[in-house]
């Protein structure tokens, strides 16, 4: 069983949804990361919590640490919204270890 | 900000050859992190750096991968020999220290034939 389980693997809605992905994961960590890799390959940090809850234009992040659970939701989802987010943990040190990512398809 | 900066971005190469892959990470981050992405392993990390001092190289998948720090403003991947499942793409990102953001650059795609 991998460290940190995303779901799900694949997900396409319409223009204007409220999406929800999720990130479980079995150790105990010290922060977890949310990133997002467009299609051309570049990745980018979108948040990095260790509690509660963080927002960012139309992205919220969101955590519980007793169960070891975090969100990521976007509000009114479009078409550039499109592409794969992976969620990431770190446990004490800096190494991440990341799960196998969210392929988000947004159809106009 | 330039961000963090690989070369080349893109490389093709024989079996057996020896590779180097490059990184400037962003001014004034102190911690370098070297990961690998394939389609069936997803993201990995090979190897961090703090201060140019490697502190976990865990990742390096086996001696035929090093990687070297000599300064705070470059990083060098080696694979020699290379071998056609080192294909992949190699991610290099760069961080201020501790439990913080980081920053990724624009990757290299390796082609091992």
């Amino acid at each position: 069983k991998n460290e940190v389980e995303q779901s799900p693997q694949n997900l396409t809605a319409q223009e204007g949804e409220f999406i929800t992905i999720n990130c479980s994961y079995s150790v105990g960590i010290s922060a977890l990361h949310w990133l997002q890799q467009h299609p051309g390959g570049g990745i980018v940090s979108l948040f990095m919590l260790s509690s509660g809850k963080k927002k960012h234009g139309r992205l919220i992040a969101t955590i519980n640490i007793q169960e070891k659970h975090s969100s990521l939701h976007i509000t009114a989802s479009h078409p550039r919204d499109s592409a794969v987010y992976i969620c990431a943990v770190s446990a004490g040190a800096q190494k991440l270890v990341f799960g196998q990512g969210t392929r988000l398809t947004i159809n106009p | 900000d330039a961000g963090v900066i690989q070369s080349p971005r893109h490389e093709v190469t024989e079996m057996g050859q020896e590779v180097t892959l490059r990184c400037k990470p962003i001014s004034g981050h102190n911690s370098l992190f070297w990961y690998r992405q394939t389609m069936m392993r997803g993201l990995e990390l090979l190897i961090y750096f703090n201060n140019n001092v490697p502190i976990d190289d865990s990742g390096m998948p086996e001696d035929r991968f090093s990687a070297k720090m000599p300064n705070a403003s470059f990083s060098t991947l080696k694979i020699q020999p290379s071998e056609p499942r080192d294909s992949a793409v190699y991610f290099c990102a760069s961080s201020l220290g501790g439990q913080v953001e980081q920053f990724f650059g624009p990757g290299t795609r390796l082609t091992v034939l």
